[in-house]
């Protein structure tokens, strides 16, 4: 059964202190892993497509990188707006099943 | 905003009864995908429509149901509603099937049952 978890579930940074979220999935091949960004009572904002093992991608503090069994983001001296919930999705190679991470709750302390 | 309109935000309604939730998809987007959003599920995808037709289907119960029409906008039927079934409902669009481009969400409805 295809399946994403995230880790960890909550995380509480102070301003400019660098951490990383993690993505394991395990999916029937791998077509890409999608990270998402959601805001309380807001729907999921796409941040990044990652498509093979060793790929990266970047946008302001956050990278996104792959592996053959997980995903990790990572945010370089986070601020206070950086604080949502960061969500992960795997799709498998036949493109029909979408599955989704529990998140990661990020908040960000002046 | 991504560009994807769903109406109406909330809804309250009672158990036993019928809703319909709509959505219209980004200029252009073929695709129209409808997950549910609960606290203890997560977000669950529920099922998948092309240019009209559907493509694919995941954790939908038999009780719901969509549809999405010539202009490419999408309506999902809930009906015989349960307290399970107090969630957000987010729809999402994207240009083509569940390919590789990202999928651009809608801001959801939020469905309360009482």
């Amino acid at each position: 059964e295809d399946q994403v978890t995230q880790s960890p579930e909550a995380l509480r940074l102070q301003e400019g202190e660098s951490s990383s979220l993690n993505c394991s999935y395990t999916v029937s091949g791998l077509r890409g892993l999608f990270w998402y960004r959601q805001d309380p009572g807001k729907g999921p904002e796409f941040l990044f497509t990652l498509y093979s093992a060793g790929e990266e991608k970047e946008k302001e503090r956050l990278k996104a990188t792959l592996t053959k069994k997980e995903s990790f983001l990572h945010i370089t001296a986070p601020k206070p707006e950086d604080s949502a919930t960061y969500l992960c999705a795997a799709l498998d190679n036949y493109g029909q099943n979408f599955v989704f991470g529990p998140g990661t709750r990020l908040s960000v302390l002046p | 905003d991504s560009g994807v309109t769903q109406t109406p935000k909330h809804l309250i309604t009672a158990t036993g009864q019928r809703v319909t939730l709509r959505c219209s998809p980004r200029s252009g987007d073929l695709s129209v995908y409808w997950y549910q959003q609960s606290l203890d599920q997560g977000l669950q995808f529920l099922i998948q429509y092309y240019n009209g037709e559907e493509r694919a289907k995941g954790n939908i119960l038999e009780r719901f149901s969509a549809q999405q029409f010539p202009d490419l906008h999408s309506e999902l039927n809930l009906s015989s509603l349960e307290l399970g079934d107090s969630a957000l409902y987010f729809c999402a669009s994207s240009g083509q099937g569940f390919s590789n481009q990202p999928q651009h969400f809608g801001d959801g409805t939020r469905l309360s049952i009482l």
